[in-house]
């Protein structure tokens, strides 16, 4: 089965534009992540959908960021405006079933940098 | 939230044994994962835990002490491309289905 797949790989953009992030989960996965790993820091959750519904939203910094799945399939991530502080690597992951244990499947994620 | 420690960085040699560990502190307690990462690529899942003991999977064992709030992955005969990045990861029931990771620890298999 094809993985979870991000797009872009890498995106450099000046403080203040927009960025869009994608992600595709694995086919049939109802359950779509997506998490950040600034440089030194551990990856960090920011929110969880269940189908298109955001099933949990605390992780997200701020209002800057803006996150969508309609229709249950792909999800983007959106920036607007991007701070220098956004840079760092954002993943996705998707996993198959919510009340019992099923392992998350990440994606290569995608690099942004913020200049 | 929790504090997950893990060492920074291990050096080991190849077809050796090398133990990475996890300390965490949480409260509900729900579910301990390990994740192997290299360089560029995505997180890979490896192991659970979410009752004591040890979970063994090939070359890769993961044991796991709720009492101490400590865990360890043990990989055997360890091979070069075991060189990568090990995350420990826990859930609790405050944080729902999302996973928090400790910063990782940076394996080096030597020749």
């Amino acid at each position: 089965e094809a993985g979870v797949t991000q797009f872009p790989s890498h995106s450099v953009i000046e403080k203040g534009q927009t960025v869009t992030l994608r992600c595709d989960p694995i086919s049939g996965h109802d359950n779509l992540y997506w998490y950040r790993r600034v440089m030194g820091k551990e990856i960090k959750f920011l929110l969880h959908f269940v189908k298109e519904s955001k099933q949990d939203e605390s992780g997200m910094p701020n209002n800057r960021f803006l996150a969508e799945r309609t229709g249950g399939t792909y999800s983007t991530l959106k920036v607007q405006p991007a701070e220098l502080e956004d840079s760092g690597v954002y993943f996705c992951a998707s996993s198959q079933l919510t009340g019992v244990v099923s392992p998350l499947h990440f994606g290569n994620g995608t690099r942004l940098t913020v200049t | 939230g929790q504090n997950i420690d893990q060492p920074t960085e291990m050096t080991a040699t190849e077809g050796a044994i090398v133990q990475i560990n996890c300390t965490y502190q949480t409260s509900g307690f729900n579910g301990l994962f390990w994740y192997q990462q290299h360089a560029g690529e995505a997180p890979t899942f490896l192991s659970y835990n979410v009752l004591d003991g040890l979970e063994e999977k090939g070359r890769f064992s993961s044991f796991l002490s709720r009492s101490k709030g400590y865990s360890y992955l043990l990989l055997k005969e360890l091979q070069m491309k075991d060189s990568a990045s090990y995350l420990c990861a826990v859930r609790d029931q405050k944080s729902g289905y999302a996973l928090n990771f400790g910063k990782g620890t940076s394996l080096l298999v030597t020749p």
